[in-house]
């Protein structure tokens, strides 16, 4: 184990709806990513949290923010779901630098209905 | 765009079989690559790193190749198992840290 984790394990909402997912992040990691996988694909990455602040950001809409908190524990927040953000929501934290292995926590599968 | 591709997209191997996984990637100004190991609905355990100055890394029956020249990392298994079955991911990291990753190799070791 990575000592990565997240809550929920399982979530189930309806189109419209808001969602806030929580991701501890391995001891000493200060940089916290997070990524959307759909059903067959590879993660897409949604941004990067550091130090409290957004450090990159993939191709998501607004509607998608993130927190990260003193203890470098994150949130991620989705706003008026709809059904494609049905997925697999993984966490990975690590040291920064970008040469640093990344630690992915069980993830999140979150069903929109 | 930055882009990557693995191929094949699925593998069926008797046990014992020796066996690679390919990885491409489009944009050569990577930070390092990652190959990662998913089970069905699970996360995504690390394998092997590869930093941009080196040239393969190994760990037990695993080793990995970069070739950043040409865009492409290969995961080579030795020896098998049932319990390798799995996806297979490979991920190249970027300017600001964030990985693209692949589709996935999903591979299944018959017993």
């Amino acid at each position: 184990e990575t000592g990565v984790t997240q809550s929920p394990t399982h979530l189930i909402k309806t189109r419209g709806q808001q969602v806030t997912l929580r991701c501890s992040s391995q001891s000493g990691h200060n940089t916290v990513s997070w990524y959307q996988q759909a059903l067959g694909q590879g993660p897409q990455f949604i941004f990067q949290y550091y130090r409290e602040e957004e450090n990159g950001r993939g191709n998501f809409p607004p509607r998608f923010s993130g927190l990260q908190f003193p203890n470098y524990s994150s949130e991620l927040n989705v706003n008026a779901l709809e059904l494609d953000d049905s997925a697999l929501y993984l966490c990975a934290s690590s040291l920064p630098g970008g040469k640093e292995t990344q630690y992915f926590g069980p993830g999140t599968r979150l069903l929109v209905l | 765009k930055q882009e990557v591709t693995q191929i094949p997209a699925a593998l069926s191997v008797p046990e014992g079989e020796n066996l690679v996984l390919n990885c491409s990637f489009t944009d050569s100004a990577i930070y390092n690559l990652q190959w990662f190991r998913q089970d069905p609905g699970k996360g995504l355990t690390s394998l092997l790193l590869i930093q941009s100055s080196q040239r393969e890394q190994t760990s037990g029956r695993l080793n990995a190749s970069l070739d950043k020249s040409s865009g492409r990392s290969t995961l080579y298994i030795a020896a098998s198992q049932p319990g390798d079955s799995a996806t297979y991911l490979c991920a190249v990291s970027y300017e600001g840290q964030n990985f693209v990753f692949g589709p996935g190799t999903r591979l299944s070791v018959l017993p």
